[in-house]
């Protein structure tokens, strides 16, 4: 069974634009989250979906915003991007919302320059 | 709110030596602990998982305890080898949905 997949690997972005990330699950698992990783830190959370629902938010602006799809399969947008937003973005999948095993993606590396 | 800290920031040690990596959590409220493994520039993988019932979970050279009373955990591995270098990470869920909240990481050396 495939694990979880992302795209694009890696991005370089213009200050100002817009991107879209994607994630899809492991096969069966119905959440997913979303975190944003700096360098030398621990994970941020930034959104968890569930059965296509928004489930959880963490604290981040509104120019960040997903959506989960019918096969469970989610993009992550972020619009009117900043140097700040450069980061290893990770999507994580676990079959139920909450307490089951989150099972990561190898990451999406975005640069903002 | 939750907060995970890990201890120490960095490690490095010789080959074959037993360590000890520690988690401490702030809310002892817990359904759960995990602790991950992270390669440079990549993504996350799944060590153990130890349920708030447990009090251990081995897996091959590596040991994770749970004391949720005193909100610390420890992942010990045993006969360190080169390829266990890596940053260590712990989380823990939060009661109401999935969101992990993640300690800053344990990076860890292990040379020949």
């Amino acid at each position: 069974d495939a694990g979880v997949t992302q795209s694009p690997t890696h991005l370089i972005k213009t200050r100002g634009q817009q991107v879209t990330l994607r994630c899809s699950p492991i096969s069966g698992h119905k959440s997913v989250s979303w975190y944003q990783q700096v360098l030398g830190q621990g994970p941020q959370f930034i959104f968890q979906y569930y059965e296509k629902e928004e489930r959880g938010r963490g604290n981040f602006p509104d120019r960040f915003s997903a959506r989960q799809f019918p096969n469970y399969s989610s993009e992550l947008n972020v619009n009117a991007l900043l140097l700040g937003d450069s980061a290893l973005y990770l999507c994580a999948s676990s079959l139920e919302a909450g307490n089951t095993e989150a099972f990561f993606g190898q990451g999406t590396r975005l640069t903002v320059v | 709110k939750q907060e995970v800290t890990q201890i120490p920031a960095a490690l490095s040690v010789p080959e074959g030596e037993n360590l000890v990596l520690n988690c401490s959590f702030t809310d002892s409220a817990i359904y759960n602990l995990q602790w991950f493994r992270q390669d440079p520039g990549k993504g996350l993988t799944s060590l153990l998982l130890i349920q708030s019932s447990q009090r251990e979970q081995t897996s091959g050279r590596l040991n994770a305890s749970l004391d949720k009373s005193s909100g610390r955990s420890t992942l010990y591995i045993a006969a360190s080898q080169p390829g266990d270098s890596a940053t260590y990470l712990c989380a823990v869920p939060s009661p109401s949905y999935g969101k992990l909240t993640f300690g800053q990481g344990t990076i860890l050396t292990v040379h020949p």
